[in-house]
C-alpha cells in the first residue's frame, strides 16, 4: 500500500536557525497537505500543494512538491520559538479521494 | 463558530466493555474521518465517510466500527477494546473527499484500555 516517510524524526534548533523537513512517498501522489500541531493540541491545515515542481511560501515557511510529485519538503527560515510543534504531511491520491495518508510527522523544538 | 467536537475528551476504561467515541461537525462538510495518533507512527486513518450512509476502511479498521446515519456525526464504536487501542484520537472533517480540501480536526479523545 502507499507509504509516506518523513524525515527527520526530531530535530532540535537554536532560535534563528533554519529548518527543514522532507516528505517521501512511495507512489506518486495527487496532492501533498502540510500540517502543524502544536503540543497537545490538534493538527491544524498550513497548505496544499497540487502542481508538480510547486513552491508555495508563506512567510518564513516554504513549501516545495518534487517534480515526479512524490516527495515534498518544508522549510522555515529564522525559527522562532511560535514554531514548537509537530509538522506532518499528507498525501492523497484521486484513484482514492477519502484515503489520506499521513507520515509519522516532524518534532521540532527550539531553543531560545 | 465552526468546528469539529469530540466526546468524551479523556476516557479510560477496561478491556471488552464496548465504547463510543462521538464527533460531531457543523461546517456541513460531507467528509470525515477518525485516526489514531501514537508515538513515533503519525496519524493513522481508521475509517473515513465521503458522505451519509458511505463508510470505507483506512489503514487500520481492525477492532473498531463507524456508522454515518446523518451528516453532522460519525461516531467511532469500539465493541470490545483491548489495550493495544490506547492511543489518541482525532476525528476531522472536510468539505468534500480529503483529496484537495483541508482536513478540519477536532481536539482529540484520549482513550485508555486497561
Amino acid at each position: 500500500g502507499q507509504q509516506v516517510m518523513q524525515i527527520p524524526q526530531y530535530q532540535h534548533v537554536q532560535e534563528g536557525e533554519d529548518f527543514t523537513t522532507y516528505c517521501n512517498s512511495s507512489t506518486t501522489l495527487s496532492n501533498i497537505q502540510w500540517y502543524k500541531q502544536r503540543p497537545g493540541g490538534h493538527p491544524v491545515f498550513l497548505i496544499q500543494l497540487v502542481k508538480s515542481g510547486e513552491v508555495k511560501k508563506q512567510k518564513r515557511l516554504t513549501f516545495q512538491f518534487g517534480e515526479a510529485k512524490k516527495n515534498s519538503s518544508l522549510h522555515i527560515t529564522a525559527t522562532q520559538t511560535t514554531d514548537v510543534g509537530t509538522y506532518f504531511c499528507a498525501g492523497l491520491k484521486n484513484t482514492n479521494a477519502g484515503k489520506s495518508t499521513f507520515g509519522d510527522g516532524t518534532t521540532l523544538t527550539v531553543k531560545p | 463558530e465552526a468546528q469539529v467536537t469530540q466526546n468524551p475528551r479523556y476516557l479510560i476504561t477496561v478491556t471488552g466493555k464496548k465504547l463510543t467515541v462521538t464527533c460531531s461537525q457543523n461546517m456541513n462538510h460531507e467528509y470525515m474521518s477518525w485516526y489514531r495518533q501514537d508515538p513515533g507512527l503519525g496519524l493513522r486513518q481508521i475509517y473515513y465517510s465521503m458522505n451519509v450512509e458511505v463508510t470505507d476502511k483506512g489503514d487500520v479498521p481492525e477492532g473498531y466500527k463507524v456508522s454515518r446515519k446523518e451528516k453532522r456525526n460519525f461516531p467511532l464504536i469500539l465493541e470490545s477494546p483491548s489495550p493495544n487501542q490506547t492511543s489518541l484520537y482525532f476525528c476531522a472533517s472536510s468539505l468534500s473527499s480529503a483529496l484537495y480540501n483541508e482536513q478540519f480536526f477536532g481536539p482529540g479523545t484520549r482513550l485508555t484500555v486497561l
